[in-house]
């Protein structure tokens, strides 16, 4: 069946550090969004992708959605300890979001 | 504004013993609802979704079940609970059907249910 799979489980990295988490989809997306969830709290939405090849930048993060719409990837640049949590990519087939298991991250000061 | 609410925030409950879980969103019409179930570090697993009244599809078998019997009301329901039931509940909403139109999905607060 549909499936996003999504690596790392966790990455733990000092503050200034770089990340990224990956997601890649058996089957071709119609989109793909980001969440961050928050120790405690509920999933937020970050962005949608929709083109194949899309590039999205919001401040240190950095969304692309891959030629052929079946993986994605989250870079954060210089991470802060205000990047922590799990995110979760969401892949959308039809009236369905498929969601990666999520990558969990923690930024030591 | 839309707000998306859910009750109870928490719930212990016996195993065998009925579930109800509610999910209400104001300002909005004919959304798409979803009932998520979260286990404790992992991921979000779909559980049902409904694009309309009394329409609901389920994507696991399982001795849950919802309803929606007003158009912003969507309600989760079990007559007997299990203990592989426990986890974090999440109801959310979103608007558009159309591949590339916005179809943001907007997350309730969310049920902690543990049962024991």
């Amino acid at each position: 069946g549909q499936q996003v799979m999504q690596i790392p489980q966790y990455q733990h990295v000092q503050e200034g550090e770089d990340f990224t988490t990956y997601c890649n989809s058996s089957t071709t997306l119609s989109n793909i969004q980001w969440y961050k969830q928050r120790p405690g709290g509920h999933p937020v939405f970050l962005i949608q992708l929709v083109k194949s090849g899309e590039v999205k930048k919001q401040k240190r993060l950095t969304f692309q959605f891959g030629e052929a719409k079946k993986n994605s990837s989250l870079h954060i640049t210089a991470t802060q300890t205000t990047d922590v949590g799990t995110y979760f990519c969401a892949g959308r087939r039809f009236n369905k979001f498929y969601f990666g298991s999520g990558t969990k991250l923690n930024v030591k000061p | 504004s839309q707000t998306i609410h859910q009750w109870p925030a928490t719930l212990v409950q016996p195993v065998g013993s009925p579930l109800s879980l509610e999910c209400t969103v104001e300002g909005t019409s004919n959304p798409n609802l979803y009932w998520y179930r979260q286990a404790a570090g992992r991921g979000l697993q779909l559980l049902f979704y409904s694009v309309g009244i009394g329409q609901i599809s389920s994507e696991v078998p399982q001795n849950l079940s919802a309803s929606r019997p007003q158009d912003r009301q969507f309600i989760l329901s079990s007559k007997k609970l299990l203990l592989s039931d426990s986890g974090f509940y999440l109801c959310a909403w979103s608007v558009s059907l159309l591949a590339g139109a916005p179809d943001t999905q907007y997350f309730g607060p969310g049920t902690r249910l543990t049962v024991l």
